[in-house]
């Protein structure tokens, strides 16, 4: 029974490029939350899908990230013209219910450097 | 929105040392639990604990949930304890949970 897996667990990428970073949640879970942690600093809320479906996307900023979870395969939070500011280390979560009542675990996260 | 403070900040110990780790919430809790990052960036699930208390080994936690705060206990403090203690909630209004700043601890040998 494979936890919530993230990939790349890496990724560098130059200022202006786009990132692309995956999370399958545990086997069952159709709930996915995305957390991002900046250096020196707790893990902020970004957003929460379910298939096909944006829950929460208060903790998103506006502009050059967006996130889906489609009906088949993982979630995807991308990162468009990425900045500098943009890196960071990002987690995924996964739960079975509407709401992170039970005990969520988080992959291991990808951590983004940007260049 | 649901506001988690942690503390102390930072604490160093001698290896053998005990601690307690504290998290204060403002509101009423559906689920807490209390993570370990490692110094590798891992999230380390130790505690899903709402209420009550619990023991994993060396390990124990406590919340009490009508006066809002729980605290974690680590006895005998070993070097592969150091790294970033959170705290995470989830408020009434429910959807995601809500981290603290977390207690960074480092354990000298």
């Amino acid at each position: 029974n494979a936890g919530v897996m993230q990939n790349p667990r890496h990724l560098v990428r130059r200022r202006g490029q786009e990132a692309r970073l995956r999370c399958s949640p545990m086997k069952g879970h159709s709930h996915v939350y995305w957390y991002r942690q900046l250096p020196e600093e707790g893990l902020k809320f970004m957003v929460y899908l379910q298939k096909e479906n944006i829950i929460d996307e208060s903790g998103m900023p506006k502009e050059r990230f967006s996130a889906e979870f489609p009906k088949e395969g993982p979630s995807i939070l991308r990162i468009q013209q990425v900045v500098r500011g943009d890196s960071a280390a990002y987690f995924c979560a996964s739960s079975p219910t509407v709401e992170m009542s039970t005990e969520a675990f988080f992959g291991q996260g990808t951590r983004l450097t940007v260049v | 929105g649901i506001q988690v403070e942690q503390s102390p900040p930072d604490l160093i110990l001698q290896e053998g040392a005990n601690s307690t780790l504290r998290c204060n919430f403002s509101d009423s809790v559906n689920n807490l639990q209390w993570f370990h990052q490692n110094p590798w960036g891992q999230l380390i699930n130790l505690f899903y604990i709402p209420s009550g208390t619990k023991q994993n080994g060396r390990l124990s936690a406590t919340t009490v949930a009508t006066e809002r705060y729980s605290l974690l206990y680590i006895s005998s403090s070993q070097t592969t304890d150091s790294g970033v203690y959170f705290c995470a909630v989830l408020g009434n209004q429910g959807g995601k949970l809500i981290f603290g700043q977390g207690t960074e601890l480092s354990v000298k040998p």
